[in-house]
């Protein structure tokens, strides 16, 4: 149980355009879904906490407007990247707080050309 | 602040070998630790608690509250133990996990 999906797995994209990667909780219900970001060899960088049916926060130094996080339902949050740029690629991951634990996504891999 | 510290990038050892990888921590309060996993190409997954104190493929790891340090021990390592594991801790008022840098455990035959 407590299987967490992301879709696409893998994306790439041009300049200038917008990307939206989803994350849903498979069997469970998440209230609280949270957004990384991982650099090739690197730590896991938290960007937001989405909250359903709520605004999402946003950790120091991450753009709001850049990364759109929508909590929609108890199963599904939405991490758009709008207007892409290549320093943007990167591994994006998001997790699913359940029982006070965090499962993982399998991570969505964003390059932008 | 709250900061999580593994000085280790990278520990390699040979099979049979015993290891141990470091994690520090910073937090005020009490701390709720984690060890975290990722073997290459999988996903993030949970490999041990300090709350639960259990022990998970052969890995333990104590907290140490006057050392403020959770390391992850094994006695015999197995090649396929080979990962990155991240050190996490949790807050609890936002429920955020804090993670290391992370070490990555290489294990020749």
């Amino acid at each position: 149980g407590a299987v967490v999906s992301q879709h696409p797995s893998w994306v790439i994209c041009k300049s200038g355009t917008s990307v939206k990667i989803e994350c849903r909780s498979l069997d469970f219900q998440a209230t609280t879904m949270f957004w990384y970001r991982q650099f090739p060899k690197q730590s896991l960088m938290l960007m937001a906490t989405s909250n359903e049916g709520s605004k999402a926060t946003y950790e120091q130094g991450v753009e709001k407007d850049k990364f759109l996080i929508n909590h929609a339902s108890l199963t599904l949050s939405t991490l758009t990247v709008t207007s892409a740029h290549p320093e943007d690629s990167s591994f994006y991951i998001c997790s699913a707080s359940f029982v006070y634990e965090q499962y993982f996504g399998p991570g969505t891999r964003l390059t932008v050309t | 602040a709250q900061r999580v510290t593994q000085p280790e990038k990278l520990l390699s050892v040979f099979k049979g070998a015993p290891v141990e990888l470091k994690c520090n921590y910073s937090y005020s309060g009490s701390p709720e630790l984690f060890w975290y996993v990722q073997y290459s190409r999988q996903r993030l997954q949970l490999l041990l608690r300090h709350i639960s104190r259990e022990s998970i493929k052969g890995f333990t790891a104590d907290l140490n509250k006057g050392e403020t340090s959770f390391h992850l021990k094994k006695p015999f390592a197995q090649e396929e133990d080979s990962a990155m594991y991240y050190c996490a801790l949790r807050d609890y008022n936002t429920d955020k996990l804090i993670f290391g840098t992370g070490t990555r455990l290489q294990v020749f035959p």
